[in-house]
């Protein structure tokens, strides 16, 4: 089947620190991968996303690859901001379904304090 | 500039009660869907469609029920709420060239439920 996870947080980082979420997946067939991005109140929004294996995505500083050898898609960004405070979500398409649904990972809170 | 609009954005329940939650899209998305979104789980899917009269099962889909009668609109219902439906939904929907091509997903601001 299909599964997405992801370290667990919250995750607390000075300003300027460097960040890593982890994220590593099981899936069936070869799916996309993204990055979600949820600030408080408000629903998800895409960050990035890699379609195919070693493709690295990128987006307001933030960058992951696709690593089918490892099946990860690790999140980085090398200094974060206290505006990048949020729950960060690992996903997964499914093309098995037909229609590319969606699969999450528990999400992992991030708080940035300056 | 809408995108998914959902409500309502809070509702509270007694165990029994029915209610639907509504979800309407203004971009021409073909698919649309219905996630639950509870603590240490992530989103977890419902239903979904790929278009105006389909609709399918997700992951969860017990004791909610969907129906696609246009393009635009996307209702879930609870038929009789549980305590364990207490959580928040979101709305999402993205286009037809998604549906191979992977696309998008975009979501609406969730609505809070409880189920007392």
């Amino acid at each position: 089947g299909n599964s997405v996870t992801q370290m667990e947080g919250p995750v607390t980082l000075s300003e300027e620190a460097f960040l890593t979420i982890n994220c590593t997946y099981t899936a069936t067939g070869y799916p996309s991968l993204f990055w979600y991005v949820q600030y408080p109140g408000e629903g998800l929004q895409l960050l990035l996303k890699a379609t195919k294996a070693d493709d690295k995505g990128s987006n307001k500083g933030f960058e992951a690859t696709y690593r089918k050898e490892t099946t990860s898609f690790h999140l980085e960004k090398g200094s974060v901001q206290v505006s990048d405070s949020a729950v960060y979500f690992c996903a997964l398409s499914d093309p098995g379904t037909g229609a590319n649904n969606l699969f999450f990972g528990t999400g992992t809170r991030l708080t940035v304090i300056p | 500039n809408a995108g998914v609009t959902q409500t309502p954005k809070f509702q509270v329940l007694k165990t029994g009660q029915s209610m639907t939650l509504q979800c309407a899209q203004d971009m021409n998305h073909e698919y649309m869907s219905w996630y639950r979104q509870d603590p240490g789980m992530g989103l977890r899917l419902i239903h979904y469609s790929v278009g105006a009269g389909i609709t399918d099962q997700g992951e969860v889909p017990n004791g909610y029920n969907v129906s696609r009668s246009t393009t635009e609109d996307f209702p879930l219902r609870l038929l009789s709420a549980a305590p364990s439906q207490t959580s928040v939904y979101f709305c999402a929907s993205k286009s037809t060239g998604a549906l191979r091509i992977t696309g998008e997903l975009f979501f609406g601001e969730g609505s809070r439920l409880t189920v007392l």
